[in-house]
């Protein structure tokens, strides 16, 4: 039974628009939310995260939103460039340990 | 700059052999994990350590162990590689006591079992 889920396998978009990528959980318990992205022949790497108290959180191009009542999150990728085509995975922390989504393969294209 | 690292990118193994995947931080972090990632699953953790000489059961345990001698290496052991154990394992680390949970990941290794 996943926790966490990712629905979108693969996501393409146009260089300069935005992207959104999508997370759902089913635990309410889940302290923080984290989004990281992996390069091919390359380990994760961690992008920015939410506290589950807040509903919004930016950093330069990368917003992340927190809707606790629907238990879903997005990542959003304004605007999006090239070097940000790479699998993009959701996961949700409780103690300290991570419960990871399946991922979301995005492709900018130029 | 973290860094992990791990023994090898790329491993190919027969059924039934005895497999050492090694990972190595050099930031003095207390946990360290190991996932193993496969298409359409995402990552799931195998066995994760909070310290030297203590592990703990992840989600799927089964076929694994590992072993903490000292703080800076986690190793993982498939004791009878089977094939279904073919994936991506990638190990990480992080600091104890951080309020979010931060892990810094090796660039995994890829495990073939024929």
């Amino acid at each position: 039974d996943q926790q966490v889920k990712q629905n979108s396998p693969s996501l393409s978009v146009q260089e300069g628009r935005i992207s959104i990528l999508n997370c759902d959980y089913t635990n309410s318990m889940f302290d923080y939310f984290l989004w990281y992205k992996k390069y091919p022949a390359e380990g994760p790497t961690f992008l920015i995260s939410i506290s589950s108290i807040k509903d919004k959180n930016e950093d330069g191009r990368f917003t992340v939103f927190l809707n606790k009542s629907a238990k879903h999150l997005s990542l959003h990728i304004v605007p999006s460039q090239p070097g940000d085509s790479a699998v993009y995975f959701c996961a949700a922390q409780y103690g300290n340990k991570l419960v990871f989504g399946a991922g979301t393969i995005l492709r900018v294209k130029s | 700059d973290v860094k992990v690292t791990q023994s090898s990118r790329y491993l190919v193994k027969r059924t039934g052999e005895k497999v050492f995947l090694e990972c190595v931080q050099d930031m003095d972090h207390e946990n360290m994990f190991w996932y193993r990632q496969d298409p359409g699953l995402g990552l799931r953790l195998i066995y994760f350590s909070y310290d030297v000489k203590m592990k703990e059961k992840g989600d799927i345990p089964e076929g694994y162990s590992v072993s903490r001698e000292k703080k800076e290496r986690f190793s993982l052991i498939l004791e009878s590689a089977s094939t279904n154990q073919t994936s991506m394992y990638l190990c990480a680390s992080s600091f104890r006591g951080q309020v979010q949970e931060t892990q810094y990941f090796g660039p995994g290794t890829r495990l073939l079992v024929l």
